[in-house]
């Protein structure tokens, strides 16, 4: 399986700020994914990021609240723009596996927003 | 209704115990299904992955699939306090014929007592 790290592990901002979460695996995949989870809650996919265009986002979730970055084949970044205390939440990348069926997850990035 | 509902405990048993987590869905088009463990402030682990009715072990774990029920459980036999996590279950290949896309369910939170 593919080794996933994130960047931070946790943070705490100001609401009004933004903050990028970087994602980096060992390999290189072709399908990235942003996922949120809030407590009591199912992991809701944020976005599919793709090497080579634009993300995908899901329904309720938009490009100016959250710009995906994808350069390369081993790294994605996540932005949480203008926070609110709605956003406090863990945050996931995950990368396909078994030709896409399935997805290895990274460690999440906990963030509080005050 | 939602696409999977999962109960979310929490459960506790005694260590060694048999453990039944379940999942039941919706969607007749779901094609995989998983189950990750989540460690408390880590990402989700899979844990076994299958795509076919019937059973799939792997050591002290077992994963049943009834798809003429929509209804996929965990097994876990000869349970340890190692096995405390919150268990989800994933499902994909429901999305239009998208393989990535994965729905989870709430999780349930296991506890094993020594």
């Amino acid at each position: 399986s593919a080794v996933i790290s994130q960047k931070p592990s946790r943070d705490i901002c100001q609401r009004g700020t933004s903050l990028t979460i970087q994602c980096q695996v060992d390999s290189q995949v072709t399908m990235m994914f942003w996922y949120r989870q809030q407590p009591g809650q199912s992991l809701t996919l944020i976005a599919t990021a793709n090497q080579g265009s634009e993300a995908t986002y899901e329904s309720g979730f938009v490009i100016d609240k959250f710009p995906i970055s994808r350069p390369n084949l081993t790294f994605s970044t996540l932005t949480v723009s203008n926070m609110s205390p709605e956003d406090s939440s863990i945050y996931l990348c995950s990368v396909g596996a078994r030709g896409q069926e399935t997805q290895y997850f990274g460690p999440g990035t906990r963030l509080l927003v005050l | 209704q939602k696409e999977v509902e999962q109960d979310p405990g929490p459960l506790s048993v005694p260590e060694g115990a048999i453990v039944s987590l379940n999942c039941t869905y919706s969607n007749s088009a779901f094609q995989y299904f998983m189950w990750y463990r989540q460690y408390s402030r880590k990402g989700p682990e899979l844990l076994m992955y299958t795509y076919s009715s019937g059973n799939k072990e792997d050591g002290r774990f077992t994963a049943q699939v009834d798809k003429s029920s929509k209804y996929i459980s965990l097994f876990i036999r000869d349970s340890q306090p190692s096995d405390s996590a919150t268990y989800l279950c994933a499902m994909g290949g429901g999305s239009g014929g998208s393989n990535y896309k994965l729905t989870f369910g709430k999780g349930t939170l296991l506890t094993v007592n020594p």
